[in-house]
């Protein structure tokens, strides 16, 4: 059973355009929630964490939003180039981030 | 800059043989982890290491065991592969448990 839930399973977006990636979760003890950015034949490697004390979070053109009641965070990219096309995993965990939970992926792909 | 290597690239076994996927950290992290990522699941975990010996199981530890015995070396072991180990297997490592893993590039399993 998939604990954190992602959505969509591919995105195609222009180049300019704004990418929004969905994640649900089940678990409500989880504390920490990051996001992974994979290029083909690379590992994943952080993008950008948020905790759940703030409701967003941004990093130049990478915006986590988290609504705790809903269960649910998002990964906006603006002004988004074909360079950000990969695939990305949101994940999450407790008490550290030891034991990450990942979402499904979403392979982004921008068009120039 | 931290690295995570992984022995092989591409492995092709046969059922039945056992199989020893080798990881390496160069930045003494404390944790390190196995992971093996599949389309439409993401990524799971199957075992961590917080110590040297120290191993705990993940989310899918069925069919494999681990080893470590230096810090800087974590082993994944399948003593008797099967087709549905077919997979893409990822190590990271980190430095504690509040610290971003960090991704070695994989190594894809074949087994026929």
């Amino acid at each position: 059973q998939q604990q954190v839930k992602q959505s969509p399973q591919s995105l195609i977006v222009q180049k300019g355009g704004i990418s929004i990636i969905n994640c649900a979760y089940e678990n409500t003890a989880f504390d920490y929630f990051p996001w992974y950015q994979q290029f083909p034949g690379k590992g994943p490697a952080l993008l950008i964490a948020i905790r759940p004390d703030v409701s967003e979070k941004k990093e130049g053109r990478f915006t986590i939003s988290f609504n705790k009641s809903a269960k649910q965070f998002s990964l906006h990219i603006m002004d988004s180039q074909p360079g950000d096309s990969a695939t990305y995993f949101c994940a999450a965990s407790e008490g550290g981030g030891s034991r990450l939970t990942f979402g499904e992926g979403t392979q982004l792909t921008v068009n120039p | 800059d931290v690295k995570v290597t992984q022995s092989s690239r591409y492995l092709v076994k046969r059922t039945g043989e056992k199989v020893f996927l080798e990881c390496v950290q160069d930045m003494d992290h404390e944790n390190m982890f196995w992971y093996r990522q599949d389309p439409g699941l993401g990524l799971r975990l199957i075992y961590f290491s917080y110590d040297v010996k120290m191993k705990e199981k993940g989310d899918i530890p069925e069919g494999y065991s681990v080893s470590r015995e230096k810090k800087e070396r974590f082993s994944l072991i399948l003593e008797s592969a099967s087709t549905n180990q077919t997979s893409m297997y990822l190590c990271a490592s980190s430095l504690t448990d509040w610290d971003e893993q960090y991704f070695g590039p994989g190594t894809r399993l074949t087994v026929t």
